[in-house]
C-alpha cells in the first residue's frame, strides 16, 4: 500500500512552453503533499507544501508564480512549470503522508529537459 | 535551523561485506528520521521510519538506529550485495513539516 504515482516519468519542452506534472496518491487520502527539487548529484530541495483546498506553501527563494501548484482533491496534486527555462532542467519529485506521523511515500520523480 | 549530515559521500565495497552509513543532525528535537533509497534517475523507495521514541528498526539486512540525544543515526546493512548499490538518504521530521535531507552516501557494492 500506500503508492504515490507521478506522471510523467520524463519530458522535454522547449524553452517558453509549460508543463505539468501530476502527482496522485493511489492508495490513499493526502492531505499534504511535498514538492522536492534534484539537481544533478544534489540532495532533495523542498520547493512548497501543497495542502489539500487551500493555497500552496512555498519555500524561500521559490517563485510562486513560475511554479503553480494545485492540489484539487485529497488524491492529487499537480506542479506546473510555467514558461520554462533551461535552468528549470532538474528532476522533480513529488511526496504524501498518509497520516501526519507516518512515513512519506515518494512518486518515481519526472525529469524535465528545456530545450 | 535544522542541517543533515551524511558521511562518508561515497563508499564502495565487495560483496558481502558488512557496512555502515552515518547521519547526524544538528537539532535533536525531531519528532522522526527516515532512511531511503534512491536509484538513478528514479524516486526514493522508504526503507526505515524510526520514531523519537524509538531507538532502532530492523527490515530484513537493515538495521538503523537513533541516539536523538547525540543527534545521530546510523544505517547497518550486513552482507552487502551488488543490488543495495544505490545513494542512501536520510531525513528528519519535526512534526508534520517536510523532511530535511542529508546529501547522501552513494554506495557501490562491487561483485
Amino acid at each position: 500500500g500506500a503508492v504515490v504515482s507521478q506522471h510523467p516519468s520524463w519530458v522535454i519542452c522547449k524553452s517558453g512552453t509549460s508543463v505539468k506534472i501530476e502527482c496522485r496518491s493511489l492508495d490513499f487520502q493526502a492531505t499534504t503533499m511535498f514538492w522536492y527539487r534534484q539537481f544533478p548529484k544534489q540532495s532533495l530541495m523542498l520547493m512548497a507544501t501543497s495542502n489539500e483546498g487551500s493555497k500552496a506553501t512555498y519555500e524561500q527563494g521559490v517563485e510562486k508564480d513560475k511554479f503553480l501548484i494545485n492540489h484539487a482533491s485529497l488524491t492529487l496534486s499537480t506542479l506546473t512549470v510555467t514558461s520554462a527555462h533551461p535552468e528549470d532542467s532538474s528532476f522533480y519529485i513529488c511526496s504524501a503522508r498518509r497520516q501526519p506521523e507516518g512515513p512519506l511515500h515518494f512518486g518515481n520523480g519526472t525529469r524535465l529537459t528545456v530545450t | 535551523k535544522q542541517e543533515v549530515t551524511q558521511i562518508p559521500a561515497a563508499l564502495s565495497v565487495p560483496e558481502g561485506e558488512n557496512l555502515v552509513l552515518n547521519c547526524s543532525f544538528t537539532d535533536s528535537a525531531i519528532y522522526n528520521l527516515q532512511w531511503f533509497r534512491q536509484d538513478p534517475g528514479k524516486g526514493l523507495t522508504s526503507l526505515l521510519l524510526i520514531q523519537s521514541s524509538q531507538r532502532e528498526q530492523t527490515s530484513g539486512r537493515l538495521n538503523a538506529s537513533l541516539d536523538k540525544s547525540s543527534g545521530r543515526s546510523t544505517l547497518y546493512i550486513a552482507a552487502s550485495q551488488p543490488g543495495d548499490s544505490a545513494t542512501y538518504l536520510c531525513a528528519v521530521s519535526t512534526g508534520n513539516t517536510p523532511l530535511v535531507f542529508g546529501k547522501g552516501t552513494r554506495l557501490s557494492v562491487i561483485a
